[in-house]
């Protein structure tokens, strides 16, 4: 039973355009989500964060957005960058004091020159 | 600071066989998560030790898979023995107490063959 879903493995965009990655969950006790980025042969490092209580965080050319109704949130990129390129992972806690992430099986981004 | 250490970064082993894998975490860093990703998947928690107390090994294999953190810092994952479908990156992680933010090592992968 998939918990955290990222329906499409893969996405390519042109250098300078939106990137924008889905992530779909099922579980509604989740109360907090996160980006990861992972390069090939590195560890997962984390990107960006957004709690239940907001539906929008922001860092720089990175905004997440969080639809809980829809149990939806989304990843935007503006403008990507060549450098963009990678595995991109969402993943979920639920509350509990443990911390424990589930993970969706990525999204691989191709970002064009 | 000095990132999540792991060692080795690569590891060939024959089904049956025993193999064990080791992480240092950040300094001062209470929690170490020991997350398994097979191809194609997102990472998978085993394990998660606060201080050198476990806290969740609810999908640890146990009667194959050993963890231990001994003195609350180092940790090392044991497979004992090795089965085929255990080919994956063993990820180590560690994060400050109630923080998501992890920090990820690089990993160790494990090709069983």
């Amino acid at each position: 039973d998939q918990q955290v879903k990222q329906n499409s493995p893969s996405l390519s965009v042109q250098e300078g355009r939106i990137s924008i990655l889905n992530c779909d969950y099922t579980n509604s006790m989740f109360d907090y989500f996160l980006w990861y980025k992972k390069y090939p042969a590195e560890g997962p490092t984390f990107l960006i964060s957004i709690s239940s209580i907001k539906d929008k965080n922001e860092d720089g050319r990175f905004t997440v957005f969080l639809n809980k109704s829809a149990k939806h949130l989304s990843l935007h990129i503006v403008p990507s960058q060549p450098g963009d390129s990678a595995v991109y992972f969402c993943a979920a806690s639920a509350p509990g004091g443990s911390e424990k992430l589930v993970f969706g099986k990525g999204t691989k981004l191709t970002v064009n020159p | 600071e000095a990132g999540v250490a792991q060692s080795p970064r690569y590891k060939i082993i024959e089904k049956r066989q025993s193999v064990a894998f080791w992480c240092n975490p950040i300094s001062g860093h209470a929690t170490l998560y020991w997350y398994q990703q097979i191809l194609g998947q997102g990472p998978k928690l085993l394990i998660q030790f606060q201080n050198n107390g476990v806290v969740d090994d609810s999908q640890l294999p146990k009667d194959r898979f050993s963890a231990e953190r001994l003195k609350g810092v180092d940790s090392t994952l044991k497979i004992q023995p090795a089965k085929l479908e255990d080919s994956a990156v063993y990820l180590c992680a560690s994060s400050p107490d109630s923080n998501y933010g992890y920090t990820f090592g690089s990993g160790t992968r494990l090709t069983v063959v």
